[in-house]
């Protein structure tokens, strides 16, 4: 069965700072991978996912991740912090055959201070 | 589109009680899950449907659950009868397809909590 494991379950990051969420993922066949946002009081909103096309995938609001299999990680940056940026954010994978069921991650809430 | 759409987005109720969530995927979508969010245990699974038959329904905790989806458009979460522990943010989502690259569309939960 596939799994992610997502390091740290609090991030704190000065505005203007490098964001960093770490996700690695666990898969005996080759995965699809991604990361999803929540505000509070909101539903998980997409921000960006890989589908075993270009291993460096942009996604929405400046966020972008690297697939690297090698390392077996989908890692989240954003070079500038915003205050908006403040949220929970959850690493997801999915697989062939699975339909398009995804197996989430605890998540990572970010904190950004002015 | 509107989006998923559940109701009520907030519930309150007495232990013993019945409790019906609801929501309406997005027009097309094919796939439908309930989630549980909890401080506890995060984000599970609790059901999913395809073409409006459950597929798996391994994460629902326990016979005090139930889940149905007469239509494509309209499913229901059923907690009867409720209790504290239930207490939670329940989300549907949807998505169209069974690529696993598909992407799932949320609702904005609906916050129960079970006095």
């Amino acid at each position: 069965a596939q799994s992610v494991t997502q390091l740290g379950s609090h991030v704190s990051v000065s505005e203007g700072a490098l964001v960093l969420l770490r996700c690695n993922y666990s898969s005996s066949v080759p995965p699809y991978l991604f990361w999803y946002v929540q505000y509070p009081n909101q539903g998980l909103q997409l921000l960006l996912k890989y589908t075993s096309a270009a291993t460096l995938v942009k996604g929405i609001n400046g966020f972008e991740a690297e697939f690297k299999k090698s390392e077996t990680s989908f890692h989240l940056t954003k070079p500038s912090a915003h205050m908006s940026d403040a949220a929970e954010y959850f690493c997801a994978v999915s697989v062939q055959g699975s339909g398009s069921r995804l197996t989430f991650g605890e998540g990572t809430q970010l904190t950004v201070n002015p | 589109d509107a989006g998923v759409i559940q109701s009520p987005r907030h519930e309150v109720t007495e232990m013993g009680q019945e409790v019906t969530l609801r929501c309406k995927p997005i027009s097309g979508h094919d796939y439908l899950f309930w989630y549980r969010q909890t401080m506890m245990r995060g984000l599970e699974l609790l059901i999913y449907f395809n073409n409006n038959v459950p597929i798996d329904d391994s994460g629902m905790p326990e016979d005090r659950f139930s889940a149905k989806m007469p239509n494509a458009s309209f499913s229901t979460l059923k907690i009867q009868p409720s209790e504290p522990r239930d207490s939670a943010v329940y989300f549907c989502a949807s998505s169209n397809g069974a690529s696993p690259g598909s992407e799932q569309f949320f609702g904005p939960g609906t916050r129960l909590t079970v006095l």
